[in-house]
């Protein structure tokens, strides 16, 4: 049964401070791998898509990377901002069941 | 915005009761699947439909229940509802194969009292 791990589960920074979200799962045989952003009450965004045979994928000041043999993935945000302020989710697709989520790393960055 | 809408945003039921939730996917999906999120907590699979037939479920009991139409619309109904089914509950559709990507509604907030 896959499991998914996100640590830490909150986190608080300054502004402008580069940060690394992290997400482990317990089998390495998936599809692919998504981070998602989540407003409080709200539903959830896409914010990247890795499939099993990539190593990383960028959008703008976001970047995450997977290895897959040690079943981890990071979410890397450069300069950060207030309005990054959100939970994170990592999900993996194992092809079994659509989605396998962690609960997430609440993010809150300081002005 | 995904495309993906859900009605109602919002529902306020209590303890035994029947409620219906809603979900219209994405132009061109012919998959919908259904997540419990409870406070704090990541989604958690419920079911889902392909070609209006159920496709997967996860550890739910049968009192959760789906529909899916021709149109690829869904419906979650709910049965003899508990304080625990409070929780929000997001579909997202995707077209059919294990490596496609999902796009999820921004949900329904049930309440339960």
């Amino acid at each position: 049964k896959q499991e998914v791990t996100q640590i830490p589960a909150a986190l608080s920074v300054p502004e402008g401070e580069n940060l690394v979200l992290n997400c482990s799962f317990t089998d390495s045989a998936i599809y692919n791998l998504q981070w998602f952003r989540q407003d409080p009450g709200k539903g959830l965004t896409s914010l990247l898509l890795i499939q099993s045979s990539q190593r990383e994928q960028t959008s703008g000041r976001l970047n995450a990377s997977l290895d897959k043999s040690s079943g981890r993935s990071t979410l890397y945000i450069a300069a950060s901002q207030p309005g990054d302020s959100a939970t994170y989710l990592c999900a993996v697709n194992s092809g079994n069941t659509p989605l396998v989520f962690g609960k997430g790393t609440r993010l809150s960055v300081i002005a | 915005e995904t495309g993906v809408t859900q009605s109602p945003t919002h529902l306020i039921k209590t303890r035994g009761q029947q409620v219906t939730l809603r979900c219209s996917s994405q132009s061109g999906h012919n998959t919908v699947s259904w997540y419990q999120q409870a406070l704090g907590q990541g989604p958690q699979f419920i079911f889902q439909y392909y070609r209006e037939e159920e496709n997967g479920r996860g550890n739910f009991p049968p009192r959760f229940s789906g529909l899916q139409f021709p149109n690829y619309s869904s419906e979650l109904n709910v049965n003899a509802l508990e304080l625990d089914d409070s929780a929000l509950y997001l579909c997202a559709s995707s077209l059919a194969g294990r490596s496609e990507t999902q796009y999820f509604g921004p949900g329904t907030r049930l309440l339960v009292l």
